[in-house]
């Protein structure tokens, strides 16, 4: 298909770790992202990982990227109720133009 | 700089009527976005300038949709005639360099058609 996949909604406990996955279409994508939705909000980039990586961290993210299957997930470590929010994976198609995976509500509960 | 400022942040709105969102990107940046977001359809792309230039506008669902870009400060989509499918959150965006680097998203219009 042509869109970028995710799974709707994850709940999760405080201080648990979150996984949210995500598939996307386009292999000559260069650029894939997370970007975070606060309620009321616009999207704030949350990180990016290049095409020709496997893997990178960044405090308590975790971003593993899976060419051979366009699979793309972030991990959240020891989340918090402050993360709950909408999170969007997007791939950067012909260098320009954004796509976004219609969104993964976490609900974290304490 | 005050981030990518849209206005208004709410509109409601009979149908037939013309609606116009207005944007203005943060200063330097050279690629504005327009996306639309419903629960249904997520975020889709409408349209998006460089250079106050439209590159691809495939996005726009119906000619009753229109954007420009008058000026590398100010951005509008306008929606004539309106109805009530249209009722989402209409948001704009801007970045340096398309997408290789950050793109910087407003608020967004939340815009209600009875």
């Amino acid at each position: 298909g042509e869109d970028v996949e995710q799974s709707l909604f994850l709940s999760v406990r405080e201080g648990d770790s979150s996984v949210i996955n995500c598939t996307y279409t386009d292999s000559s994508s260069t650029y894939l992202y997370w970007y975070k939705q606060e309620p009321g909000a616009g999207l704030q980039l949350l990180t990016y990982i290049f095409s020709n990586m496997d893997m990178k961290q960044d405090q308590r993210l975790t971003v593993l990227l899976n060419k051979k299957d366009k699979h793309l997930s972030l991990r959240i470590a020891d989340t918090q109720t402050g993360d709950s929010a909408i999170y969007f994976c997007a791939e950067s198609r012909a260098g320009t133009a954004l796509i976004f995976g219609k969104g993964t509500t976490l609900s974290v509960s304490s | 700089d005050a981030g990518v400022i849209q206005s208004p942040r709410h509109e409601v709105t009979e149908m037939g009527q013309e609606v116009t969102l207005r944007c203005k990107p943060i200063s330097g940046h050279d690629y504005l976005f327009w996306y639309r977001q419903t629960m249904m359809r997520g975020l889709e792309l409408l349209i998006y300038f460089n250079n106050n230039v439209p590159i691809d506008d495939s996005g726009m669902p119906e000619d009753r949709f229109s954007a420009k870009m008058p000026n590398a400060s100010f951005s509008t989509l306008k929606i004539q005639p309106s109805e009530p499918r249209d009722s989402a959150v209409y948001f704009c965006a801007s970045s340096v360099v398309g997408f290789n680097t950050e793109a910087f998203f407003g608020q967004g219009t939340r815009l209600t058609v009875v």
